[in-house]
């Protein structure tokens, strides 16, 4: 079945560093959606992607689709406390429907001030 | 606030009890899920409702029965659970399915325990 894998699992960084989560998939994608998750809360949308070579950007947040559609990346710029969570990522199949994404395990931003 | 809520928050359950987990959307959403996220796992899809008609059941054991009456609420039964079934419980809805996912709206999910 369809695969979305998430790296790193955990990343440690100190305030004001940059991090980076990537996301692969084994199959092409439609599109793919970021989430963030505070510690003890729920998944909350970040942003879509769906052309291929997409970039777009929220504040400190980049977020890419790759060219084969195929892996996704989130980059966030100068961290702040506020960015601590896990961030997913979650992929629907290319010409599958829509019944449901596929999600990665997430990456734990653990910041340090 | 999503326009998704959830209850109970916090569910503890003996292994033979019987329980239900309720969701509600107050966006006109058409579709609702049901999500189970542990600890170790990724998000896993459970079952899916478009207009009230079940479209995906991602072979979940049958100790859990999903109801969705309308479009606004949707409900998950539970019975006989194991201790491997605990795991925070997440509802969400969206517009409609259709081929480019409308984003999905999360419910603050029932934190469920198994005894």
């Amino acid at each position: 079945g369809q695969q979305v894998m998430q790296i790193p699992q955990y990343q440690h960084v100190q305030e004001g560093e940059d991090f980076t989560t990537y996301c692969n998939s084994s199959t092409t994608l439609s599109n793919i959606q970021w989430y963030k998750q505070r510690p003890g809360g729920h998944p909350v949308f970040l942003i879509q992607l769906v052309k291929s070579g997409e970039v777009k950007k929220q504040k400190r947040l980049t977020f890419q689709f790759g060219e084969a559609k195929k892996n996704s990346s989130l980059h966030i710029t100068a961290t702040q406390t506020t960015d601590v969570g896990t961030y997913f990522c979650a992929g629907l199949l290319a010409g599958g429907g829509a019944d449901g994404l596929t999600f990665g395990k997430g990456t734990h931003l653990i910041i340090q001030p | 606030e999503t326009g998704v809520t959830q209850t109970p928050r916090h569910l503890v359950m003996g292994m033979t009890n019987k329980k239900s987990l309720k969701c509600e959307q107050h966006l006109g959403h058409n579709a609702m899920y049901w999500y189970k996220q542990s600890a170790k796992k990724p998000l896993e899809l459970m079952f899916v409702y478009n207009f009230k008609e079940q479209t995906e059941n991602n072979s979940v054991p049958s100790r859990f029965s999903p109801e969705c009456p309308n479009s606004s609420h949707l409900f998950l039964h539970l019975h006989t659970l194991q201790p491997e079934d605990s795991a925070l419980y997440l509802c969400a809805s969206s517009r409609g399915l259709a081929e480019i996912t409308d984003t999905q709206y999360f419910g603050p999910g029932t934190r469920l325990t198994v005894l």
